[in-house]
């Protein structure tokens, strides 16, 4: 079993659709949960960091922290075909040196 | 965010011949550099950690022979290909961290192609 477990995907939504997108990983240690945008044949872009549980709301985008659960989660509201990429999720825990470790990615695709 | 510079965004190269990918922090002092290696439509594949100054770590099953880390500065790392084989080609990303940070800041990527 991997470390993060995210679907690949494709999720494929019509514009304007609230997206939503999630990992579930099993290191409790895990404290530190960011969410990266890689567009086709570039590097990936922070969207989102978060620290320990709760929600982060940045624009159309809210990022949902519960380490009870062991989940996170992006959601993405009123989703644009320019949203269209690849989200992968990343988190670390300070016991081991803050290395990421990469949820797969889920390839997104907003359809006009 | 902060700005990671990578260069160059392609290459294609020779088999044998060797490639310097370069990784440049614009705005900030990255403490710690990393260099991912990506397949298509795969994650990224964590190759080597290197800290300014020191050498770099690299991850099991990674030859520090064949893919040679600098990161001689608090802005530059490199990476260089030697003896480049077909089987090298593939998308090469670094990504930054400065001191006291978690997150960390990626460069555009680097396709290689060795023909």
């Amino acid at each position: 079993q991997k470390e993060v477990e995210q679907d690949p995907g494709p999720l494929s939504v019509p514009e304007g659709a609230i997206v939503s997108l999630n990992c579930t990983y099993s290191n409790s240690a895990f404290q530190y949960f960011m969410w990266y945008r890689q567009y086709s044949r570039k590097g990936p872009e922070l969207l989102m960091y978060t620290y320990s549980s709760g929600n982060k709301e940045d624009g159309r985008f809210t990022a949902q922290v519960d380490k009870s659960s062991k989940y996170i989660s992006l959601f993405i509201r009123d989703s644009q075909p320019s949203d269209s990429a690849t989200y992968l999720c990343a988190m670390s825990a300070r016991n081991a040196g803050n290395m990421l470790t990469f949820g797969g990615g889920t390839r997104l695709m907003v359809k006009p | 965010g902060a700005v990671v510079s990578q260069h160059p965004s392609r290459v294609i190269c020779k088999s044998g011949t060797s490639v310097k990918i370069e990784c440049r922090s614009l705005d900030f002092q990255a403490t710690t550099m990393f260099w991912y290696r990506q397949f298509p439509k795969q994650s990224l594949m964590l190759m080597a950690t290197s800290n300014e100054g020191s050498k770099a770590t690299y991850e099991q099953g990674v030859e520090k022979d064949k893919f040679l880390i600098n990161h001689a500065s608090l802005t530059l790392s490199t990476l260089t290909v030697t003896s480049a084989h077909p089987e090298d080609s593939s998308f090469y990303i670094c990504s930054a961290r400065f001191l006291g940070n978690t997150e960390a800041f990626f460069g555009q990527g680097t396709r290689l192609t060795v023909v």
